[in-house]
């Protein structure tokens, strides 16, 4: 069975300070690994996946098949990163369907 | 290019009525997903269809079904409303079938009263 745990469903930090959301897995495969953000009152997006291994908007997530993790990173947080961020997994004969976990709550004080 | 649709935004019903969600993909994309979004259970996948036929389908009862149309819109019935049916119905519209990039839409805020 595949599963996807995003350990903190809160997450609070200030402008500027490092932030890392947390993302483990369960896959018995080679799964495909992204990173969803949801703004307040805007729809769920795609923010980066794994296999791109690129930035985007200074976040940053690799992925880490020991640990069967991907973690989201980003060195210095601003407020317009408040948002919610869903980790989600799909796997080689899963289609297009996705597994998302619970999601966590970034919110970046000033 | 016009991203995902989804009809209605809002919807009431009472519960043992029957609803019906409208989901217009991305031009050219053939791949639709529909997922259901809680507070408790965050974001579960419904059924997902490619060129008119249904690929996978969730842990959801039978009371929900879907359909795709030839021009890839796809639809989502759910029959006999329970209160917990309540939920943001959100569809993805996907150009191959692989869930390389999943576009969404902004979703039907289904109430069951």
């Amino acid at each position: 069975a595949q599963r996807v745990t995003q350990p903190e469903k809160l997450l609070s930090v200030f402008k500027g300070a490092p932030v890392e959301l947390k993302c483990n897995y369960s896959y018995s495969g080679s799964p495909e690994l992204f990173w969803y953000v949801q703004y307040s009152r805007q729809r769920l997006q795609l923010l980066l996946r794994h296999i791109s291994r690129e930035s985007i908007k200074g976040f940053t997530a690799d992925l880490n098949k020991g640990e069967t993790s991907f973690h989201l990173k980003k060195p210095f947080a601003q407020e317009e990163d408040s948002a919610m961020y869903y980790c989600a997994l799909s796997g080689p004969t899963s289609g297009s369907r996705l597994t998302f976990g619970e999601g966590t709550q970034l919110t970046v004080n000033p | 290019k016009a991203g995902v649709t989804q009809t209605p935004r809002y919807l009431i019903k009472t519960r043992g009525q029957q609803v019906t969600l409208s989901c217009s993909p991305i031009s050219g994309h053939r791949s639709v997903s529909w997922y259901q979004q809680t507070p408790g259970q965050g974001l579960q996948f419904l059924f997902e269809y490619f060129s008119e036929t249904q690929r996978n389908k969730g842990n959801f009862p039978g009371r929900f079904s879907g359909r795709q149309f030839s021009n890839s819109r796809s639809e989502m019935n759910v029959s006999t409303l329970e209160l917990g049916d309540s939920a943001l119905y959100l569809c993805a519209s996907s150009s191959r079938q692989r869930a390389t990039e999943a576009f969404f839409g902004q979703g039907t805020r289904l109430t069951v009263v």
